[in-house]
């Protein structure tokens, strides 16, 4: 089955502690991306990859570090969370850009205490 | 920098009531328009998306959107909703040739049986 896989779907954990939120994807799509959802604010995008160590910056990167070491995977790191970084998170990926389809995860809810 | 703004953030409905949902962006060029989904406990799923052609674009689920190019407007419309359209919809767009998604607040629906 098709499909853009995150994991942990739910993570809770203390400032300044480093973690990674991880996303696969199986259908061989070049463009990958990071969303944070926030209420009344939407998704904002974080980061982007066009393809394999192709990276670059969205809206809202501060905090944030990704990598796209191989074209199935894009995870994204967080090096000391900070509270504001509570959020919602999605990653998505479309074969080639952001004018086509977009296939989402299910979501990373992440607390940060 | 393009930005979108849904000016409804909250809508409730009866079942069988029409639905519009306002969309409108800022970019001054060529521009791709999309509707998202979320369906409660779900991730992000296409509604409809316009490219170029008619402007008035059918996506699944009964939904349509109209692009006024004047009015830099996207809105959503189904004209008898159903309870399980109960969600919260996002309005995106994309710079033609650009490689940014950026999506609109969102406008959660509640619609009553």
């Amino acid at each position: 089955e098709a499909q853009v896989t995150q994991n942990p779907r739910y993570l809770i954990t203390v400032t300044g502690k480093k973690l990674t939120v991880t996303c696969s994807q199986n259908m061989n799509h070049e463009y990958m991306s990071w969303y944070r959802q926030d209420p009344g604010l939407g998704l904002r995008q974080i980061y982007y990859s066009m393809n394999v160590e192709v990276t670059d910056k969205g809206d809202v990167p501060e905090g944030y570090k990704v990598s796209r070491k191989e074209k199935r995977n894009f995870p994204l790191i967080l090096e000391s969370p900070s509270p504001n970084q509570t959020s919602l998170y999605f990653c998505a990926s479309s074969f080639l850009r952001t004018d086509e389809k977009l296939f989402f995860g299910s979501g990373t809810q992440l607390s940060v205490l | 920098a393009q930005s979108v703004s849904q000016h409804n953030h909250h809508v409730i409905l009866s079942e069988a009531a029409s639905l519009e949902l306002g969309c409108n962006y800022s970019y001054g060029g060529t521009v791709n328009l999309f509707w998202y989904v979320q369906y409660p406990g779900q991730h992000l799923q296409l509604l409809l998306k316009y490219f170029s052609g008619d402007p008035l674009v059918k996506g699944i689920k009964g939904f349509e959107a109209e692009f006024i190019k004047s009015k830099f407007s996207f809105n959503l419309r189904k004209p008898s909703v159903q309870w399980s359209d109960t969600a919260e919809y996002f309005c995106a767009v994309n710079a033609a040739a650009g490689n940014k998604l950026t999506f609109g607040g969102g406008t959660r629906v509640l619609v009553k049986p």
